[in-house]
């Protein structure tokens, strides 16, 4: 199956720093990427729908201005968590769909502690 | 997308079958039945899915009844690393944009 990949794929940060993930699709090119979050013992919550070329659409309650998503190419979207605090601590995943397949595929996850 | 009802926990005696079932009694008609497997700390790795007809890949067999308001995934000789939460969702196939709205999932656990 089609390859996407995360990184870091484990970070630690201090309070009030931003961290930036990166999520690539590696053989194919995705215009649509996903990104998760999800907290222990929990299931994966969508935050945001990230669109190459054009701003990203988030879901209820998850802010945009927070979490800033860019998709600048059809390979590689970045997710920055911006002034991190300890409560964004958790398991951020992102998600990619090809034109060829109709599943999608997920990176190995990001385990984002801040300290 | 049609919400799914799956039990929370189920053990398995490893090369035993592992049936993992999902009630979704409102899917739609252009709905399609996914399944998904998360191994801790591990991204989601896809697994089959169907729209009518029983499905059978390298990993797995998915039987939908007539009605589509249940589905089964069938693991047909379960080993150690096979344990993980599985999660049947349904969707629309609109494109490249549809989304996978999560729910909480079976935690399968296979044991020697």
């Amino acid at each position: 199956g089609a390859v996407v990949s995360q990184h870091p794929s484990r970070v630690i940060c201090k309070s009030g720093t931003s961290v930036k993930i990166e999520c690539r699709s590696l053989d194919f090119q995705a215009t649509t990427m996903f990104w998760y979050r999800q907290f222990p013992k929990q299931s994966l919550m969508l935050m945001a729908t990230s669109n190459e070329g054009s701003k990203a659409t988030y879901e209820q309650g998850v802010e945009k201005d927070k979490f800033l998503i860019n998709h600048a190419s059809l390979t590689l979207s970045t997710l920055t968590v911006t002034s991190a605090h300890p409560e964004d601590s958790s398991f951020y995943i992102c998600s990619a769909r090809s034109t060829v397949n109709t599943e999608a595929f997920f990176g190995q996850g990001t385990r984002l502690t801040v300290v | 997308d049609a919400k799914t009802t799956q039990p929370p926990s189920m053990d398995c005696a490893e090369g035993r079958a592992a049936n993992l079932p999902c009630n979704h009694s409102t899917i739609s008609g252009n709905e399609y039945v996914y399944w998904y497997r998360q191994i801790h700390s591990q991204g989601p790795q896809y697994i089959i899915h169907g729209l009518k007809n029983n499905e059978t890949n390298e990993m797995a067999s998915l039987i939908i009844t007539e009605d589509r308001k249940s589905s089964t995934l069938i693991l047909p000789h379960a080993t150690l690393r096979d344990t993980a939460v599985y999660y049947c969702i349904v969707r629309v196939d609109t494109g490249t944009a549809s989304k996978l709205t999560f729910g909480t999932g079976t935690r399968l656990q296979v044991t020697l």
